[in-house]
């Protein structure tokens, strides 16, 4: 089992809608979780991170956290063509351990 | 203030070959990590450097190497290239990444393997 799982995508999502976005990981201790976007042939850059349990919002990014469960997501709300990139989850698990992200694509 | 920088951009090896990519973090940022970008695995941590020491290594065999200077600036070395390094290694610095902080991504360095 990978140590941070996210579907590959791509998803498509029509401008205006909500994107979601959701990663898995293994380690149960895990504290910090990020998310990261990465536009086509450009390096990731920090977009949210979350430490507690819950929803975290900013702006149109809202972050959610479950440990029971371990899974943390990212909801885009009124998706713009400009969101679409990859969007890579990011755990520390002894190291900052990424996903394989998950490209979004959003329609005009 | 001045990103993260990685030379060279751009190399062709052929395989048996050595590489050595070089990476100057931001000033300030005392960790630098390194990852291999391919589009099949994504990002996969390749090692971290903290205050010149190595802190955590990934899963990649003996033939990658780094090491990190006084001035946090860092080189990873590839020896006995293989077709499948072909890559792009992508360097990160930050204040500490273990302790949540922001990682800054240079441009990259794109490997190809010939």
């Amino acid at each position: 089992q990978k140590e941070v799982e996210q579907n590959s995508g791509p998803l498509s999502v029509p401008e205006g809608a909500i994107a979601s976005l959701n990663c898995t990981y293994s380690d149960r201790g895990s504290q910090s979780f990020f998310w990261y976007r990465q536009y086509s042939g450009k390096s990731p850059e920090l977009i949210m991170f979350i430490y507690s349990n819950g929803d975290k919002e900013d702006g149109r990014f809202t972050a959610q956290l479950n440990k029971a469960s371990q899974y943390v997501s990212l909801l885009i709300r009124d998706s713009q063509p400009s969101d679409s990139a990859t969007y890579l989850c990011a755990v520390i698990e002894g190291k900052l351990i990424f996903g394989q992200g998950t490209t979004l694509q959003v329609k005009p | 203030k001045a990103g993260v920088t990685q030379t060279p951009r751009y190399l062709i090896k052929t395989r048996g070959q050595q590489v050595t990519l070089s990476c100057s973090p931001i000033s300030g940022h005392r960790s630098v990590s390194w990852y291999q970008q391919t589009p099949g695995q994504g990002l996969q941590f390749l090692f971290e450097y903290f205050s010149e020491t190595q802190r955590n290594k990934g899963n990649f065999p003996g033939r990658f190497s780094g090491r990190q200077f006084s001035n946090s600036r860092s080189e990873m070395n590839v020896s006995t290239l293989e077709l499948g390094d072909s890559a792009l290694y992508l360097c990160a610095s930050s204040f500490d990444p273990l302790a949540g902080g922001e990682l800054f991504f240079g441009e990259g360095s794109r490997l190809t393997v010939l």
